[in-house]
């Protein structure tokens, strides 16, 4: 069965940074994209980002870029979320999410871990 | 970046009937869109992609259809499990994108 099990959330002061682990088991991990999403509390779902099997590519909403970092280690099936400088705005639940191989579309979801950004 | 518009934002239905969703996207995202159910407190789960396809696992009363800027998700023979809030995804052109959600509720 697929799991994908997200860790690294807590509470965190604005400009402050935290990084998000997801770790993923079940598949082929270095096959997929790997994919982030996040939901503000009793909002929709936010596209934050995702990064190619390799590496090679990796993509970020505007609201992210140059403050969040994707990365991923296959040989520890693991998926990294480095969040720098944060917002208040940034306070969501945050999914990783196994993506397809060519269709970049998340498939398989983590339970999610809670960023809260606050003083 | 290409935004995406759902409508409507909320449906009322009953158990039974037919309801269809709708999104729009704002250039031609040929038939990359997907589509995906969230409970409330839940973790999302996803039901369509490219357009019409299912993911594995889900039932065919879920079907999804349209390309260009104009989508639909219809659900038929609504069950008490199906009312949820619906999103769709972009995922023609990063940085991919969601709708602002349709919350379907029961009548």
């Amino acid at each position: 069965e697929e799991q994908l099990v997200e860790s690294g959330g807590g509470l965190v002061q604005p400009g402050g940074s935290l990084r998000l682990s997801c770790e993923a088991s079940g598949f082929t991990f270095g096959s997929y994209w790997m994919t982030w999403v996040r939901q503000a509390p009793g909002k929709g779902l936010e596209w934050v980002g995702d990064i190619k099997q390799d590496g090679s590519e990796v993509y970020y909403v505007d609201s992210v870029k140059g403050r969040f970092t994707i990365s991923r280690d296959n040989t520890k099936n693991s998926l990294y979320l480095q969040m720098n400088s944060l917002r208040g705005e940034d306070t969501a639940v945050y999914y990783c999410a196994r993506s397809g191989r060519i269709v970049v579309v998340p498939a398989t979801w983590g339970q999610g871990t809670l960023v809260t950004v606050s003083s | 970046d290409i935004q995406m518009t759902q409508s409507p934002s909320s449906l009322s239905a009953s158990v039974g009937d037919r309801v269809t969703i709708t999104c729009r996207a704002s250039q031609d995202i040929k038939k990359s869109l997907a589509w995906f159910q969230q409970k409330p407190g839940k973790v999302p789960k996803s039901l369509i992609y490219s357009g019409s396809s299912l993911q594995r696992g889900v039932p065919s009363k879920f079907s999804g259809s349209g390309s260009g800027t104009d989508f639909t998700l219809t659900i038929s023979n609504l069950q008490p499990e199906d009312f949820a809030t619906y999103y769709c995804q972009q995922h023609n052109t990063h940085p991919y994108s969601f709708g602002q959600g349709t919350k379907l509720e029961i009548k």
